[in-house]
């Protein structure tokens, strides 16, 4: 089943502790993005990766970092999260990197950090 | 900074009314507006989408209108179902690539 799949989907952690959140897609997709969801904001990009060891900053990176060394894999690090880093983040991913190729979300990662 | 404001942020129909969600946007760069609605616990997928040369779009009961000159969009769900309930949200892109710009997302509960 072609897929993009997010672990942890629920994460509880302190202030401070480095984290890891994957995502991987098996659809041979060149393209990959994080958001994050908040109420009242709507999706906000974080990074996103055009190809392999190619990333780049989205509208709201701070705080993040992201490394894509393979094509189907692109995992979000948070090296020292903070309570505002509380949120719902979603991975996607599309075929190719025109502004026509559909984005398919993961399922979701909820992020509490105290 | 908003460059997608969408409106309402939360609506409730009756089974069988008309649902509109509006959307507005600021750069002209824009040229694919999508749609995409999110099931409480799932991430979002694409329900339908629009290029500005193309004033409306229709696919079963959902469609887009369009106004390129109004910088404004607008999603319409005819006989809407409860089934129907969800978060949409509006976004758009450049051509240069496939980054999205979303909306606030509307919260839309679809009562039997």
């Amino acid at each position: 089943e072609a897929q993009v799949t997010q672990n942890p989907r629920y994460l509880i952690t302190v202030t401070g502790k480095k984290l890891t959140v994957t995502c991987s897609q098996n659809m041979n997709h060149e393209y990959m993005s994080w958001y994050r969801q908040d109420p009242g904001l709507g999706l906000r990009q974080i990074y996103y990766s055009m190809n392999v060891e190619v990333t780049d900053k989205g509208d709201v990176p701070e705080g993040y970092k992201v490394s894509r060394k393979e094509k189907r894999n692109f995992p979000l690090i948070l090296e020292s999260p903070s309570p505002n880093q509380t949120s719902l983040y979603f991975c996607a991913s599309s075929f190719g990197t025109s502004s026509y190729n559909e984005q398919f979300f993961g399922p979701g990662t909820r992020l509490t950090v105290l | 900074q908003q460059q997608v404001k969408q409106s309402p942020q939360s609506l409730i129909v009756q089974k069988g009314g008309i649902p509109i969600i509006n959307c507005a946007y600021e750069n002209t760069a824009f040229d694919y507006f999508p749609w995409y609605q999110q099931f409480p616990g799932k991430g979002p997928a694409l329900l339908i989408a629009i290029r500005p040369d193309v004033s409306e779009k229709k696919e079963g009961r959902f469609t887009i209108s369009f106004n390129k000159s109004a910088k404004q969009f607008s999603l319409h769900i005819m006989d809407s179902q409860p089934g129907d309930s969800a978060t949409y949200f509006c976004a758009a892109s450049m051509r240069s690539g496939s980054r999205l710009t979303f909306g606030e997302g509307t919260q839309l509960t679809v009562n039997p």
